[in-house]
């Protein structure tokens, strides 16, 4: 069946502090990678996307991505946090039917 | 553009009763999504269309129905109100292959269930 998993469930960073936060997916054939964030009292928004192309994306925010095929990851980063990053993030995944799943999701705390 | 709106914003049930969640969408997307939020569990797929009339079940679709009369539309209804459906619920729309069905979402309603 179709996943997606992450694992830190909760992180605390200092500002300033760089961020890594991972992701896995388990996916047949073409898939389409996505990282989106909530801030608090807020709806989703997109932070970057994968379709094809260079493995390495750029999203808002200085928020960058890796793309690893062989180890089906999509691990999202930061070289720097800022107080105003405080919020949840998703990773989420689709295929070819249209359908996207989301992992669990991680909340990011950072202190200033 | 409005994007995807949604309505109510917040609604509180007793057990056993019944509404409709509504979601409209003036972007013209043929994909429309409905999840539910719950904390430590992420978004979850309940329901998805790819096109009017056309509707398929997502990862937890029990106690849900959905129907796609016009492209704009994908109401939720919930048939029978149980505490378990307490949750925030998000309508979603995409694009379709070309961008990778990026979905755009609505500001979400809050529903609770007593």
């Amino acid at each position: 069946a179709q996943s997606v998993s992450q694992h830190n469930h909760h992180v605390i960073l200092s500002e300033a502090a760089s961020l890594e936060l991972g992701c896995n997916y388990s996916y047949g054939g073409t898939v389409n990678l996505f990282w989106y964030v909530q801030y608090p009292g807020q709806h989703l928004q997109l932070l970057l996307k994968y379709f094809s192309g260079d493995p390495l994306v750029k999203g808002i925010k200085g928020f960058e991505a890796e793309f690893i095929k062989s180890k089906f990851s999509f691990n999202l980063r930061k070289p720097s946090v800022q107080w105003s990053d405080t919020a949840e993030y998703f990773c989420a995944a689709s295929s070819n039917t249209g359908k996207l799943i989301f992992g669990q999701g991680t909340t990011l705390q950072v202190k200033p | 553009n409005a994007g995807v709106t949604q309505t109510p914003k917040f609604q509180v049930l007793k057990t056993g009763q019944s509404m409709t969640l509504q979601c409209a969408q003036d972007m013209n997307h043929e994909y429309m999504s409905w999840y539910r939020q719950d904390p430590g569990m992420g978004l979850r797929l309940i329901h998805y269309s790819v096109g009017a009339g056309i509707t398929d079940q997502g990862e937890v679709p029990n106690g849900y129905n959905v129907s796609r009369s016009t492209t704009e539309d994908f109401p939720l209804r919930l048939l029978s109100a149980a505490p378990s459906q307490t949750s925030v619920y998000f309508c979603a729309s995409s694009y379709g292959p070309s961008l990778g069905y990026e979905q755009y979402f609505g500001p979400g309603t809050r529903l609770t269930v007593t």
